[in-house]
């Protein structure tokens, strides 16, 4: 039973477009959302989290936002850069007394286009 | 400071035959956890430690997995015997001790890929 999942393994974007990665997930214990990075031969690098209180999180070019009723998060990107390109891994976490089971996603392969 | 090392980067063994992926994580880091990918696939949970005590297993797959973390630092996970099925990449990550609030940040190693033949 996946609990994250990402429907799109792959999305095209031309550079300086926007860069839109959706997430949606199935546990509504999950309190904490993240997205990491993932070049190749390299382990995924976390990229930006939102905690389920807030409904937008903005880190320079990227932006997250939560649907909570709609169990849905996305990832904006503006602009998109070639270097953007990289696997990106939708992340979720239930807070339980300091230990938290973080579960991933399935991944989308984002390619921009110069 | 150093990031998370796991070694051998790659490691090809014929079915039935045992690995050993070694995990170091960062310095001061009380949790470490190991993933797994399947090509394709999910990046999914197998373990957590805290220090040296496992905190949550249930993602292990079956008995032909061990995994230790002796003295509270390097981990390792032992495949024997191995089978087909158990070719992926295995990530270890590790974080330090969680406060009252915020999210679980995990930093990863770059993964020890296992090709089973």
């Amino acid at each position: 039973d996946q609990q994250v999942k990402q429907n799109s393994p792959s999305l095209s974007v031309q550079e300086g477009r926007i860069s839109i990665l959706n997430c949606d997930y199935t546990n509504s214990m999950f309190d904490y959302f993240l997205w990491y990075k993932k070049y190749p031969a390299e382990g995924p690098t976390f990229l930006i989290s939102i905690s389920s209180i807030k409904d937008k999180n903005e880190d320079g070019r990227f932006t997250v936002f939560l649907n909570k009723s709609a169990k849905h998060l996305s990832l904006h990107i503006v602009p998109s850069q070639p270097g953007d390109s990289a696997v990106y891994f939708c992340a979720a976490s239930p807070y339980s007394g300091g230990y938290q089971k973080v579960t991933f996603g399935t991944g989308t392969k984002l390619q921009v286009i110069p | 400071e150093a990031g998370v090392t796991q070694f051998p980067s790659h490691s090809v063994i014929e079915k039935g035959q045992t690995v050993t992926l070694r995990c170091d994580p960062i310095s001061g880091h009380d949790n470490l956890y190991w993933y797994r990918r399947v090509m394709g696939k999910e990046i999914k949970f197998l373990l957590h430690f805290v220090k040296e005590s496992k905190q949550d297993e249930s993602g292990m797959p079956n008995n032909r997995f061990l995994a230790e973390r002796t003295g509270g630092t390097y981990s390792t996970l032992k495949v024997q015997p191995a089978e087909l099925e158990d070719s992926g990449v295995y990530f270890c990550a590790s974080s330090r001790t969680l406060g009252p609030s915020g999210a679980n940040v995990l930093t990863f190693g770059a993964g020890s890929r296992l090709t089973v033949l």
